[in-house]
Order: C-alpha cells, then sequence, then structure tokens
C-alpha cells in the first residue's frame, strides 16, 4: 500500500464545474495535509494546507479533511482551463517532531474542457 | 520579495562528472528541503537541512549523493560521478518551522539535470 494515493486520472470536468479530487493517506500518525498544484514542466505550486477535521475554503477551492477516514479531497468551484494541471497530495508526517518531510502523492491529472 | 531560487536551471553532464545543485531559501526560512522528481514519478524526498545540521537524509541514495547547507551561503546538493538515472528535476524546497502550524513548504523552480 502507498503511504499515499491519488487516482492518477486524467480527470476531465467542462469549464464552470465542480472539479473533486480525492487522497487517501495510510498512516494514522499524519498531521499536516497540503494541496499543490504542478503545471507540466514547472515546479509545484501550493494551492491549500489543512490540519483539522473538516473543511477550509479558499476562494474557488475548498479542502476536506477526515482523519478517521485518512481522507483529504479538493474541491475546485468554476473551474477554468487554466486550472488544468496535476494536483498533488502531500502529507506530512514530521510535524513537531524529529522530520518535517513531505510524502508525495503521484498526483491527479486535470484537464478542463472549454 | 524573492522565493526560493536554484541554479543552474538545466544541467547538462556526462556520465561520470559530478553535479551541483544550488538552493537559495526564502529569506527568513531556515529550513531547506531537497525533492526528487523523475520523469513519469511523483516527488520523492530526498534529504531535511538546517543551517549547519542534516535533519533526516532517509531518501538519500546511499553513495554519490551529498547534501549540505552551511551557515553562510546556500544549500548544495552534490551527485558524484552521474549516471543516466539521475536524470531528473531536482526541487528544492524551504519552510519557516516553528511551533505553530508554519510548516508549509514553499517549492523553488527546479534543476533540471540530463546525464548524457
Amino acid at each position: 500500500q502507498k503511504e499515499v494515493e491519488q487516482n492518477s486520472g486524467p480527470l476531465s470536468v467542462p469549464e464552470g464545474a465542480i472539479a473533486s479530487l480525492n487522497c487517501t493517506y495510510s498512516d494514522r500518525g499524519s498531521q499536516s495535509f497540503f494541496w499543490y498544484r504542478q503545471y507540466s514542466g514547472k515546479s509545484p505550486e501550493l494551492i491549500m494546507s489543512i490540519y483539522s477535521n473538516g473543511d477550509k475554503e479558499d476562494g474557488r477551492f475548498t479542502a476536506q479533511l477526515n482523519k478517521a477516514s485518512q481522507y483529504v479531497s479538493l474541491l475546485i468551484r468554476d473551474s477554468q482551463p487554466s486550472d488544468s494541471a496535476t494536483y498533488l497530495c502531500a502529507v506530512n508526517r514530521g510535524y513537531g517532531g524529529a522530520t518535517n518531510k513531505l510524502i508525495f502523492g503521484t498526483g491527479t491529472l486535470l484537464a478542463v474542457q472549454p | 520579495n524573492a522565493g526560493v531560487m536554484q541554479n543552474p536551471r538545466h544541467l547538462v553532464r556526462r556520465r561520470g562528472q559530478e553535479a551541483r545543485l544550488r538552493c537559495s531559501p526564502v529569506k527568513g526560512h531556515s529550513h531547506v528541503y531537497w525533492y526528487r522528481q523523475l520523469p513519469e514519478e511523483g516527488l520523492k524526498f530526498m534529504v531535511y537541512l538546517q543551517k549547519e545540521n542534516i535533519i533526516d537524509e532517509s531518501g538519500m541514495p546511499k553513495e554519490r549523493f551529498s547534501a549540505e547547507f552551511p551557515k553562510e551561503g546556500p544549500s548544495i546538493l552534490r551527485i558524484q560521478q552521474v549516471v543516466r538515472g539521475d536524470s531528473a528535476a531536482y526541487f528544492c524546497a524551504s519552510s519557516r518551522y516553528d511551533s505553530g502550524n508554519t510548516d508549509t513548504q514553499y517549492f523553488g523552480p527546479g534543476t533540471r539535470l540530463t546525464v548524457l
């Protein structure tokens, strides 16, 4: 079992729709969760961070965390063609501890169709 | 407000040569991380450093790879005697870790290493 799992996609949604990206993780001790966006040939760009169960909203983005189910999701409302990218879920197992490394999923490719 | 800076952005080396990748963190950040992204693969953690200390090198290959973050100057990832399998994008990230929820890592533009 991979430590952080994502559906590789591609996830295709029409412009203006809601895109839903999902991620599960295996380490129950994980404390910090992040969504990064990566355009082809570019570096990861932070979209959202979430630390507590529930929803966190920032503009068109909403991150959802359920620690009991070990599940993190990202919703993108009013999807735009410019949102087309690979979305990386990352989990930090080392919060407050001896290390601070991020464990990444392999990413979900999102394609927003105009 | 400069972000994480990496140089060179592209590096070509022949098999057996040395590669040196540099990373300057965001101003005020004292924690540096190196990640590697192989073609068509995900990002893999390599090493976590603070000034003059290696905190976690659990992701570093046992041979040929080393990293440092000196008191002055950028962090350096050094790959000796490169092989074709080292061809990848190498990303540096930095964070301003403290006791709160500020362990967010910000990534630099990456160095794309090609080994001929």
